[in-house]
């Protein structure tokens, strides 16, 4: 089974112009989840959308918007970046399951410069 | 808020020897908590797993032990290899919510 596909995986932007980043989850898998990983903040959580809604949000500015399609896929709009917005961006899937115990599998990331 | 802690920024340990990577949290209402282990440029790779209603999981060469009470889990590698050298990142969640990370500690086997 295929894994986790994230493209681009790098991108050179430049401050205030916009990036979309597009994730492709494991076949048959619902939910896929948004992360940032920069050097000084570790592992921080974006959002999260099941069955193209958003159900959780992180604590990001309103620039940083997603949307997930029928076929599970996602994407991710960064608008007006900022130089703070270069970081590795990892797309994450899973299975959604009720039980709670739903393990995250993620993708290889984008990593976005920002000059 | 920091949630979940790994105290540890790095561990060196001996080929062969046993590595041990601690990690605390805070919420009492996580319910089930993941080790990834991540190499440079490349997304975190899902190691193992264990849910809040047990206190031990093995997986072949690791195992993760929960410790409710003082709110800590641990993972243990045995024997260690150099295949192991890369960071390891805890991680937590609640009804299968968002993912929350701790910093990461770098482990690097020395042959």
């Amino acid at each position: 089974k295929a894994g986790v596909t994230q493209t681009p995986r790098y991108l050179i932007k430049t401050r205030g112009q916009q990036v979309t980043l597009s994730c492709s989850p494991i076949s048959g898998h619902r939910s896929v989840s948004w992360y940032q990983q920069t050097p000084g903040q570790g592992l921080q959580f974006l959002f999260e959308y099941f069955s193209e809604t958003q159900r959780n949000k992180g604590n990001f500015p309103g620039r940083f918007s997603g949307r997930q399609f029928s076929n599970s896929r996602s994407e991710m709009n960064v608008s007006t970046l900022e130089l703070g917005d270069s970081a590795l961006y990892l797309c994450a899937s899973s299975l959604a399951m009720a039980s709670g115990s739903d393990t995250q599998y993620f993708g290889p990331g984008t990593r976005l410069t920002v000059l | 808020d920091q949630q979940v802690k790994q105290n540890s920024p790095s561990l060196s340990v001996q080929e062969g020897r046993i590595s041990i990577l601690n990690c605390d949290y805070t919420n009492s209402m996580f319910d089930y908590f993941l080790w990834y282990k991540k190499y440079p440029a490349e997304g975190p790779t899902f190691l193992i797993s264990i849910s809040s209603i047990k206190d031990k999981n093995e997986d072949g060469r690791f195992t993760v032990f929960l410790n409710k009470s003082a709110k800590h889990l641990s993972l243990h590698i045995v024997p260690s290899q150099p295949g192991d050298s890369a960071v390891y990142f805890c991680a937590a969640t609640h009804q299968a919510q968002k993912l929350v990370f701790g910093q990461g500690t770098r482990l690097t086997i020395n042959p």
